[in-house]
């Protein structure tokens, strides 16, 4: 059984460019989170999606941030005109379910550069 | 809201040293509580998880105790070893399930 799976694994853009962070979640997940983790930090939820909802936006910034979790196919975090704040590693998660005492598994995350 | 309060590290052992990493909590009700590992330049894995008051998680040696007289879930194993050298979370739900809240990360590293 696959694990979570991100890509691109590491992405360099330069500012003001857009990008484009895919994640397929486990196999049998319906429920997809987005974390960030910045240089020195812990982990700061972002968002969270179940197929064609977003749940939970409350992380996400209001400008250029923007995802979805299609009816086919993976999760997309977009971040448009990126700047070089938005450097950090990028992480998806799955979950079976939203119960509280569900796993969350993590992809190996997606590691953006800004130029 | 829950959240949770973790040891600051980064914290350097000798190998087979005993190690504590504190984690302490404030939640509405009793949700499940989890220790992540994040090894260098690689995501989260889950290393144990207590789903109840007086659960014991445990795997690979290392255990933590769900207390809710303390409101702790403090990570301990009782002989570290070089491939334990990683940054260590502690993490639950938000009240009724969904996103993760996470500790700092408490870094540890381990000498031959």
């Amino acid at each position: 059984n696959a694990g979570v799976m991100q890509n691109p694994r590491h992405l360099v853009r330069r500012r003001g460019q857009e990008a484009r962070l895919r994640c397929s979640p486990m196999k049998g997940h319906s429920h997809v989170y987005w974390y960030r983790q910045l240089p020195e930090e812990g982990l700061k939820f972002m968002v969270y999606l179940q197929k064609e909802n977003i749940i939970d936006e409350s992380g996400m910034p209001k400008e250029r941030f923007s995802a979805e979790f299609p009816k086919e196919g993976p999760s997309i975090l977009r971040i448009q005109q990126v700047v070089r704040g938005d450097s950090a590693a990028y992480f998806c998660a799955s979950s079976p379910s939203s119960e509280s005492t569900d796993t969350q598994y993590f992809g190996p995350g997606t590691r953006l550069t800004v130029l | 809201g829950n959240s949770v309060t973790q040891m600051e590290g980064p914290v350097t052992l000798s190998e087979e040293a005993f190690l504590t990493i504190n984690c302490t909590y404030t939640a509405t009700g009793y949700p499940s509580l989890f220790w992540y590992v994040q090894y260098p330049g690689e995501g989260l894995q889950l290393l144990l998880k207590a789903t109840k008051a007086d659960d014991k998680g445990s795997n690979k040696g290392f255990e933590a105790t769900y207390r809710k007289e303390t409101t702790s879930f403090h990570l301990e194993k009782g002989s570290v070893q070089v491939s334990d050298s990683a940054v260590y979370f502690c993490a639950l739900p938000r009240n009724q399930g969904g996103k993760l809240i996470f500790g700092q990360g408490t870094e540890l590293s381990v000498k031959p």
